[in-house]
């Protein structure tokens, strides 16, 4: 079976230091990986989006960067941070069959506060 | 461009009773339509998703949704809500092919009182 695992759980930063929150999964060769934020009470809002080890598509420009270094690995980072980047970070995987829509299955999140 | 609308951000139910909530979407041509739900403080679990074909999508938990096209609305029902119910739901559309991008409501929080 496949699992996700995203870390940390949660993070407290002050604004300006810098961040990375990861995420690996298990028992899934090549999957498409994702990464979702949800400001505190509100939707989900894409991010970024990988198909393959090396190469990141930006959805959404929220002063944020993503790396994929493994096949099993997605990386959320940025060098400052700002107010606006508190909230829930989601990764998530899904198939990567192509062709008709995926199942986008979640992680646990990771919680940002940013003082 | 794809969208979905969730009119009713809470909703409270009482322990017991039937359960709709409602989603519309936008979506140029068939539609690929998903329901997740939210514990608090966790990440989102998927409750059943409607690929083209039989209207009615039975998941877990004896949740179902019902497409219709011609209302462009994908509602989610219960017969009998459990206090462990006690959520908040996302209805989402997708576009297909490479890097799928799943387009969320703003959610439904419900309440389940006893």
């Amino acid at each position: 079976a496949q699992t996700i695992h995203q870390w940390p759980v949660a993070e407290i930063k002050a604004v300006g230091s810098p961040l990375s929150l990861g995420c690996t999964i298990k028992g899934k060769s090549s999957p498409n990986l994702y990464w979702y934020w949800q400001a505190t009470g509100g939707t989900l809002q894409q991010l970024f989006y990988s198909i393959t080890v090396g190469q990141v598509e930006s959805v959404v420009q929220l002063n944020l960067s993503a790396s994929r270094p493994k096949d099993d690995q997605f990386i959320l980072s940025t060098e400052k941070l700002l107010l606006s980047h508190s909230g829930f970070y989601l990764c998530a995987w899904s198939l990567g069959l192509g062709g008709g829509a995926e199942t986008l299955y979640f992680g646990s999140g990771t919680r940002l506060t940013v003082l | 461009a794809q969208s979905v609308t969730q009119p009713d951000a809470r909703v409270t139910v009482s322990e017991g009773a039937s359960l709709q909530l409602r989603c519309k979407y936008s979506y140029f041509g068939t539609p690929y339509l998903f329901w997740y739900v939210q514990y608090p403080r966790q990440g989102l679990q998927l409750l059943l998703k409607y690929y083209p074909g039989d209207p009615v999508v039975q998941g877990v938990n004896g949740f179902e949704a019902e497409f219709s096209k011609s209302n462009s609305s994908f509602h989610l029902r219960k017969a009998s809500v459990h206090w462990s119910d006690w959520a908040v739901y996302f209805c989402a559309v997708s576009s297909q092919g490479t890097g799928s991008k799943l387009s969320f409501g703003k959610g439904a929080k419900l309440t389940v009182s006893p």
